[in-house]
């Protein structure tokens, strides 16, 4: 089946450090590929997403490309700031139906 | 603006007793979904509905319950059968139209039994 494979948390980095956060995916065909951010007491945003391999999807400084090769969907931030402290869910849609199947999310902690 | 919202924001409820949980989205969407968060474990899907009047169990429904009347709406109950409830609830809904179907959420509902 389908599922969704991340990096396990906590990540501290103090700020302005270079942030990688690891995500593989196992899908059959051709998925879509997203990252949300929930921030503390709050629901989910959708941050950035990729449909097809090789596209880049960014936002708020943070990237990601779709590596079809690898299988990976890494969300990257060139200098993180305090208020980036949150968790980070890497998701898959197989486009088949309606449904999103999520990881379990990093959660992030950015020092002044 | 559009968006979703989930009341109450906090609810506490005694054991035994069922509780209603609240989504309602102004955003036109055909699906509605209810998803449950614990800490550590990510989201697991309970209800989702592609339409009016229809519903699927996710993976956790046992102990759940979910209505469809209107296309704004999509209420959960949390019975007396389920024997772990507390956890954060989060609502979501989705345009539907594959494969740009990403998901939009609200705010969450925190529930406790005491």
């Amino acid at each position: 089946g389908n599922s969704v494979t991340q990096m396990e948390g906590p990540v501290t980095l103090s700020e302005e450090a270079f942030l990688t956060i690891n995500c593989t995916y196992t899908a059959t065909g051709y998925p879509s590929l997203f990252w949300y951010v929930q921030y503390p007491g709050e629901g989910l945003q959708l941050l950035l997403k990729a449909t097809k391999a090789d596209d880049k999807g960014s936002n708020k400084g943070f990237e990601a490309t779709y590596r079809k090769e690898t299988t990976s969907f890494h969300l990257e931030k060139g200098s993180v700031q305090v208020s980036d402290s949150a968790v980070y869910f890497c998701a898959l849609s197989d486009n088949r139906d309606d449904k999103i199947i999520f990881g379990k999310g990093t959660r992030l902690h950015i020092l002044p | 603006d559009g968006g979703i919202t989930q009341s109450p924001k906090y609810l506490f409820r005694k054991e035994g007793q069922n509780v209603t949980l609240s989504c309602e989205q102004n955003l036109n969407h055909d699906a509605m979904y209810w998803y449950r968060q614990d800490p550590g474990q990510g989201l697991r899907l309970i209800y989702y509905s592609q339409i009016v009047n229809d519903f699927q169990k996710g993976d956790i429904a046992e102990g759940y319950s979910v209505s469809r009347e209107k296309k704004e709406s999509f209420p959960l109950t949390v019975t007396s059968a389920q024997k772990n409830p507390t956890a954060f609830y989060l609502c979501a809904s989705s345009g539907g139209r594959v494969p740009y179907n990403e998901q939009f959420f609200g705010p969450g509902t925190r529930l406790t039994v005491l």
